[in-house]
């Protein structure tokens, strides 16, 4: 079966400063590989998305990750944060079948220092 | 287009009743899918649906049911609500591939007393 672990819960950063969120995986296959952002009270907006190709991916709002199949892992990385990236981040795995069921991590909560 | 909607935005019931959550989706999406978030835990699928008059168990179907009789609306349904339900529900609908994004609802918070 498929996992994902977000090993930090939290994590603070100063405005200005880069962000790295860690993201570890496990699947037999070829993984489908997202970031997902929730702000506040919001529902989940996608990120950037990975199924194969070129291991660095550019999303929106700034963000990149980068696929490491020999770490199992898709960091999600931005240079410079700004005070309205706090919000939560949920790394997810889908199963590339029909439905694409996707399995999440447990989320790393983000806070910006001014 | 308004996307995903989700309704009601907010509800409490008392331990034994029951209640529809509703999911409506305008952008003609064939897969649409329930989900539930509980602190710390991520999202959980409960219920998935690849087209209108099918759907199928996700990880933790028990306690739900769910119905497509059309594209757009993907109904879940509480029989008989325990505390352990008491969680946050979201709504998500693809177009086609499996490749395609997911699109999320604002999401559904429910209290079981």
């Amino acid at each position: 079966a498929q996992s994902v672990t977000q090993p930090d819960i939290h994590i603070t950063v100063s405005e200005g400063a880069s962000l790295e969120l860690r993201c570890n995986y496990s699947y037999g296959a070829t993984p489908y590989l997202f970031w997902y952002v929730q702000s506040p009270g919001q529902g989940l907006q996608l990120l950037l998305k990975y199924f194969s190709g070129d291991t660095l991916v550019q999303g929106i709002k700034g963000f990149e990750a980068e696929f490491k199949r020999s770490q199992s892992s898709f960091n999600l990385r931005k240079p410079s944060v700004h005070w309205s990236d706090a919000a939560e981040y949920f790394c997810a795995v889908g199963d590339g079948a029909a439905g694409n069921k996707l399995t999440f991590g447990g989320g790393t909560r983000v806070l910006v220092k001014p | 287009n308004a996307g995903v909607t989700q309704t009601p935005k907010f509800r409490i019931l008392k331990i034994g009743q029951s209640m529809t959550l509703q999911c409506t989706q305008d952008m003609n999406h064939n897969y649409m899918y329930w989900y539930r978030q509980d602190p710390g835990m991520g999202l959980k699928l409960i219920y998935y649906s690849v087209g209108a008059g099918i759907t199928d168990k996700g990880e933790v179907p028990n306690g739900y049911n769910v119905s497509r009789s059309t594209t757009e609306d993907f109904p879940l349904r509480l029989e008989l609500a325990a505390p352990s339900q008491t969680s946050v529900y979201f709504c998500a609908s693809s177009y086609l591939t499996s490749t395609d994004t997911q699109y999320f609802g604002p999401g559904t918070r429910l209290t079981v007393l």
